[in-house]
């Protein structure tokens, strides 16, 4: 039958574990990579972002690695914790003036205790 | 809180309603923006307003109308609306030119 809705990749870790999440962007001339996590009810939050002339960043408990030859955005989590179950999306934008984002599907973050 | 709120937070309409989404920002940002997150589809930019002008339209249906008579408002008019409507609404706002966007809780539109 049907979907009821987005079919969104799941992922599931034990709490205190490291978690990945990958995305594949689709514009080779998007310089600005944005992640965002939206818990259930809630519009999506901003998490880390970075620019296309670097590779990593890091943030409190985040990091984000960019492979601009593979067109590839990962976000590691580390000690995942039950609060960080959501559903995780990456965004693109190439266009400094327009800076409008062009999101990914997402990716549901499941925390086990 | 981001400093961003939408109101109402639901709504239910028929087709034949005429209704209005808000939002608004307190952030002393400058450029806002209409998103859509449906069940099915990832999340779409429908309008963008920069310095209170529409600078983007993503060929969005007549039936929804944007107005933003200021730059801490932004306002989503909706008219005739189809039951495929039915979705969160996403108010979001940064600075012209600026990269990061704050998001409000959304809108869950449900069209009847």
């Amino acid at each position: 039958g049907e979907s009821v809705g987005l079919h969104l990749p799941t992922l599931s870790v034990q709490e205190g574990d490291n978690s990945i999440i990958n995305c594949a962007y689709s514009n080779s001339a998007s310089d600005y990579f944005i992640w965002y996590k939206q818990e259930s009810g809630k519009g999506p939050q901003f998490i880390i972002d970075i620019r296309s002339n670097m590779d990593k960043r890091q943030g409190q408990r985040v990091t984000v690695l960019l492979n601009k030859t593979v067109k590839h955005l990962s976000l590691q989590i580390a000690a995942t914790q039950p609060g960080d179950s959501a559903v995780y999306f990456c965004a693109e934008s190439f266009d400094t003036g327009r800076r409008a984002l062009t999101f990914g599907s997402g990716t549901r973050l499941q925390v086990q205790p | 809180e981001t400093g961003v709120t939408q109101t109402p937070r639901h709504l239910v309409m028929g087709m034949t309603n005429k209704k209005s989404l808000k939002c608004e920002q307190h952030l002393g940002h400058n450029a806002m923006y209409w998103y859509k997150q449906s069940a099915k589809k990832p999340l779409e930019l429908m309008f963008v307003y920069s310095l209170e002008e529409r600078v983007e339209n993503n060929s969005v249906p007549s039936r929804f109308s944007p107005e933003c008579p200021n730059s801490s408002h932004l306002f989503l008019h909706l008219h005739t609306l189809q039951p495929e409507d039915s979705a969160l609404y996403l108010c979001a706002s940064s600075q012209a030119g600026g990269d990061e966007q704050f998001f409000g809780p959304g809108t869950r539109l449900t069209v009847l």
